[in-house]
């Protein structure tokens, strides 16, 4: 099957920037996500790309989209204690999910 | 209030009792889905449904059957759990042309 690949871990101090990589295979994807899972709560839709797309700006969130490389990424300026999260990328209309990226960020 | 509510949030039962997870979302959703969190694996896709009636398998079925009688409902059913199941569980619906998915809290079930 297609694949959605994230780094497991990420830490920063608080006030600097993260970056959030994931690689995916299906070249077909129209529609890339990323989601956040605070912990012990579901996931909430944090901002999303459509493949014809280089990159976009939401506030503090930042997504680029390489689609030659087939490489997502998501940018978090100014990152604070509350951004700590996991993250998870995906794509797709049925939405395959990568491993998620726990974010951990140091006051 | 829109969402999506599971029951129940948090289960522990024994290898090969047969169990359900319920699924209930009030927004009028076409498509709904089924998956399981575990560690390093992120979220698998189990089971999914275009409509009522219709469903398909995602991409670990096994063990699972689902059912959609109804639009706003999709019950997760384990006729003979094993502990392999032993997972975090979420509901998810979408209208069939939208991007976002919305989930429901999740259901922790431990199979002994």
């Amino acid at each position: 099957g297609e694949d959605v690949e994230q780094s497991l871990f990420l830490s920063v101090r608080e006030g600097d920037s993260s970056v959030i990589n994931c690689t995916y295979t299906d070249s077909s994807s129209t529609y890339l996500y990323w989601y956040k899972q605070e912990p012990g709560a579901g996931l909430q839709l944090l901002t999303y790309i459509f493949s014809n797309m280089d990159m976009k700006q939401d506030q503090r969130l930042t997504v680029l989209l390489n689609k030659k490389d087939k490489h997502l990424s998501l940018r978090i300026a100014d990152t604070q204690t509350g951004d700590s999260a996991i993250y998870f990328c995906a794509e797709g209309y049925d939405m395959r999910f990568g491993a998620g990226t726990r974010l951990t960020v140091k006051p | 209030e829109a969402q999506v509510t599971q029951n129940p949030r948090y289960l522990i039962t024994v290898t090969g009792k047969k169990l359900t997870v319920t699924c209930s979302q009030n927004m009028n959703h076409e498509y709904m889905s089924w998956y399981r969190q575990d560690p390093g694996l992120g979220l698998r896709q189990i089971y999914y449904s275009m409509n009522v009636e219709v469903t398909d398998k995602g991409d670990v079925p096994e063990g699972y059957k689902v059912s959609r009688k109804e639009k706003r409902n999709f019950p997760l059913i384990l006729e003979s759990p094993s502990p392999n199941q032993t997972s975090l569980y979420f509901c998810a619906s979408k209208e069939s042309s939208a991007y976002e998915q919305y989930f429901g809290p999740g259901t922790r079930l431990t199979v002994t």
